[in-house]
C-alpha cells in the first residue's frame, strides 16, 4: 500500500454516461497526477495539480474530461458521455511536489479501470 | 514521445542478477533518469532515479555510463516476485515522467 487510494476500483458504464473517479494522495503530498494506461503501454500523462491549481493539462484530455482538486487534498476525474476508447486503466499519483528533483519521487494509487460497453 | 529505448521483454533465473539496459542517447544534462516498475494490475513503483553517479538502493542499483547515453538497472538477486515491466524514464524540463512501454522482466525458476 502506497499510500494513495482510489475509488472505485473498476467501473463499468454505459456509452454516452458520464463518470467521476476520486484520488486520495498521500496527505502531506502538494502535487498530484492523472495518467491514463491501456494494455501493453505505459501511463500517459493527462494534467496534474500543485496543491489545488491545476498547472498542465495534455492534449490527450479532451473537453469531455475535467479534473479537480478543491482544497488540494483529494481530486475527482470526470468524463463526460463515455465512449468505448475511453476503456482504460486511469492511475493518481502524488509526491511532494516542492520543486526540488529529490521529491518527485512519484507514489501511484491501484487505479480505476473503466470498462466502457 | 518517450526519450528512451528498452528492449521488449527479457527473462532471468531466481536467484541471478537481472540487468535491464535502458537507451537515452538524446538525454540533456539537467535531465534525470528514472526507474520505476508496474507489476501486473498494480500502479507503477519507484525504484530508484540518478543523474549521472551510480547510485544503490535497498532495491535495486543504477549503472549510468559515463556520457550518460545509456543506463543499466541491476537488481542483484531476481526473485519470482520481481516479475513486472520496467520502465526506463528520463524527466522533461518540467520534472515529467515521460513513459515509453517498459520492459517485460520474466522471472524463472
Amino acid at each position: 500500500d502506497t499510500g494513495v487510494s482510489q475509488n472505485p476500483r473498476h467501473k463499468i458504464t454505459k456509452r454516452g454516461q458520464n463518470v467521476t473517479f476520486r484520488c486520495d494522495p498521500i496527505s502531506e503530498h502538494n502535487r498530484l497526477y492523472w495518467y491514463r494506461q491501456t494494455l501493453g503501454q505505459g501511463p500517459e500523462f493527462l494534467t496534474y495539480f500543485q496543491n489545488e491549481a491545476q498547472l498542465e493539462k495534455s492534449r490527450l484530455l479532451s473537453d469531455r474530461f475535467s479534473a479537480e482538486r478543491p482544497k488540494g487534498s483529494f481530486s475527482t476525474l470526470e468524463i463526460q458521455r463515455t465512449e468505448q476508447g475511453d476503456s482504460a486503466m486511469y492511475l493518481c499519483a502524488s509526491s511532494l511536489g516542492t520543486g526540488s528533483i529529490r521529491d518527485t519521487e512519484a507514489f501511484f494509487g491501484q487505479g480505476t479501470r473503466l470498462t466502457v460497453v | 514521445d518517450a526519450k528512451t529505448t528498452q528492449p521488449t521483454s527479457m527473462d532471468c533465473a531466481e536467484g541471478r542478477a537481472a540487468n535491464l539496459p535502458c537507451n537515452h542517447s538524446t538525454i540533456s544534462g539537467n535531465e534525470y533518469v528514472y526507474w520505476y516498475r508496474q507489476i501486473h494490475s498494480q500502479g507503477p513503483q519507484y525504484i530508484i532515479h540518478g543523474l549521472k553517479n551510480n547510485e544503490t538502493n535497498e532495491m535495486a542499483s543504477l549503472i549510468i555510463t559515463e556520457d550518460r547515453k545509456s543506463s543499466t538497472l541491476i537488481l542483484p538477486h531476481a526473485t519470482l516476485r520481481d516479475t513486472a515491466v520496467y520502465y526506463c524514464i528520463v524527466t522533461d524540463s518540467n520534472y515529467q515522467l515521460i513513459w515509453g512501454a517498459g520492459t517485460k522482466l520474466i522471472i524463472k525458476p
